[in-house]
């Protein structure tokens, strides 16, 4: 696609719930980043993927955090039993090759849970 | 670990000339990224820097010292459209799992330009 896209925009859940936040990155780029944002502040690396596989884990705050990602493409961030300290936006990054430091990033999800 | 420091806010005149610094401690450093981000909106790839010296982009430009673990975004003739946050993020090489190339973003300076 012409960008990155990421569903969706927002999410209203309940406390204890699970949510599937999915991100569709740039066709081509080999590298996917996943980056949690809490209002004002900086971006949280949550877990990193080149191809399928996901070299680094360690950003991931809980084991109620999994991601995965299909076809060297579409990535999918799932919370499960969701707390409210988990209401951020979470963005979703794509590059192509090792340009680690150029990251063309999707407009993000609000996720706030109740 | 990784850490960068960089100011909360700054506040410049339409015209001018604003400088925002970065100082960072980051093992395994191999650059320095900025990135802009409008109220609302998603981060944007700025300038990259890789080896020491000015990398000049238009109105934009970014420095490097490697040695004093220090950079900063310059910009000129600042425009209304410049209020935005600006983040610095280090290009660093994890060890971690089956190793990678990470970038660690700071906390972002919030630049008001006003009339």
């Amino acid at each position: 696609g012409a960008g990155v896209s990421q569903s969706p925009s927002n999410k209203v859940t309940e406390k204890g719930k699970d949510v599937e936040l999915r991100c569709d990155p740039i066709s081509g780029h080999t590298a996917l980043y996943w980056y949690r944002q809490s209002l004002g502040q900086g971006l949280e690396f949550l877990i990193y993927f080149q191809g399928n596989s996901a070299p680094d884990k360690s950003g991931l705050p809980s084991d109620r955090f999994s991601a995965e990602r299909t076809g060297g493409s579409v990535s999918t961030l799932t919370i499960q039993r969701t707390q409210q300290e988990d209401s951020a936006v979470y963005l979703c990054a794509s590059s192509g090759g090792l340009a680690v430091w150029e990251q063309y990033f999707g407009p993000g999800t609000r996720l706030t849970v109740t | 670990g990784q850490s960068l420091e960089q100011p909360s806010e700054v506040t410049a005149v339409e015209g001018a000339i604003v400088q925002i610094n970065c100082t960072y401690q980051t093992s395994g450093f191999y650059g320095l990224s900025w990135y802009q981000q409008h109220d609302g909106g998603a981060p944007t790839f700025l300038s990259y820097n890789a080896l020491d010296g000015l990398e000049e982009t238009g109105r934009f430009s970014s420095f490097l010292s490697r040695s004093d673990s220090y950079g900063y975004l310059l910009l000129q003739e600042l425009q209304m459209k410049d209020s935005a946050s600006y983040f610095c993020a280090c290009e660093w090489h994890s060890y971690s799992g089956a190793g990678s190339y990470q970038l660690t973003f700071g906390k972002g300076t919030k630049l008001s330009v006003i009339p």
